[in-house]
């Protein structure tokens, strides 16, 4: 069973360059969350999907907008990149179960790199 | 607003010593409480999680956390610490007025050294 797979594993980008980051949720989950951790802080709540549509937003700027696929995988997408946005880029899934919905399960994440 | 602590950046145990991480959260309501591990070039791995219920909860590899509520605290034990224990240790809340599993609060996280 494939946990939440994402990629690009390493991305270089130059400031003002858009740039895509994707991810598959573990199998049988229907919610993907985004976070940004950069280097030596917590990670940080980006966005939530669920059901193709944004559910709820951290303290990010309009450059930052996702989308959610109907088979539940997700893209992250940032606009007019700055050099501030270098960051690891985490994913997480979780699961309409009940018992396990309050568990959020993270992919290995995207490292960006903006130069 | 919720937010939890995480007051130390390092903690630094002998192999077989018993270890502890510290965390303490802020909320309104009761708190949903989570512990994650990062290991180099990883993402965040699941160790526990209190909702409610027994105050001592048991996790993954060994990890045990216990929930004070007159604290305001949820520290990460374990009673003999192993060499491959060595991380990032992130200590996390969830709104639990949110009926999806929502937003996770994270903490500025505490770098485990364990020492031979």
């Amino acid at each position: 069973d494939a946990g939440v797979t994402q990629s690009p594993t390493h991305l270089i980008k130059t400031r003002g360059q858009q740039v895509t980051l994707r991810c598959s949720p573990k199998s049988g989950h229907d919610t993907v969350s985004w976070y940004q951790q950069a280097l030596g802080q917590g990670p940080q709540f980006i966005f939530q999907y669920y059901e193709e549509e944004e559910r709820q937003r951290g303290n990010f700027p309009d450059r930052f907008s996702g989308h959610q696929f109907p088979n539940y995988s997700s893209e992250l997408n940032v606009n007019a990149l700055l050099l501030g946005d270098s960051a690891l880029y985490l994913c997480a899934s979780s699961s309409p179960s009940v018992r396990s919905k309050n568990i959020q399960y993270f992919g290995a994440g995207t490292r960006l790199s903006v130069l | 607003a919720q937010s939890v602590a995480q007051p130390e950046d390092q903690v630094n145990v002998a192999e077989g010593n018993p270890l502890t991480v510290k965390c303490t959260y802020s909320v309104s309501g009761n708190p949903y409480l989570f512990w994650y591990v990062q290991y180099p070039n990883r993402g965040l791995q699941f160790l526990l999680k209190y909702i409610t219920g027994d105050n001592l909860v048991k996790g993954s590899y060994g990890f045990e956390a216990e929930f004070n509520k007159s604290q305001t605290s949820f520290h990460l034990k374990k009673p003999s610490a192993l060499v491959s224990d060595s991380a990032l240790y992130f200590c996390a809340v969830r709104d639990p007025l949110y009926s999806s599993a929502s937003k996770i609060i994270f903490g500025s996280g505490t770098r485990l050294s364990i020492r031979p």
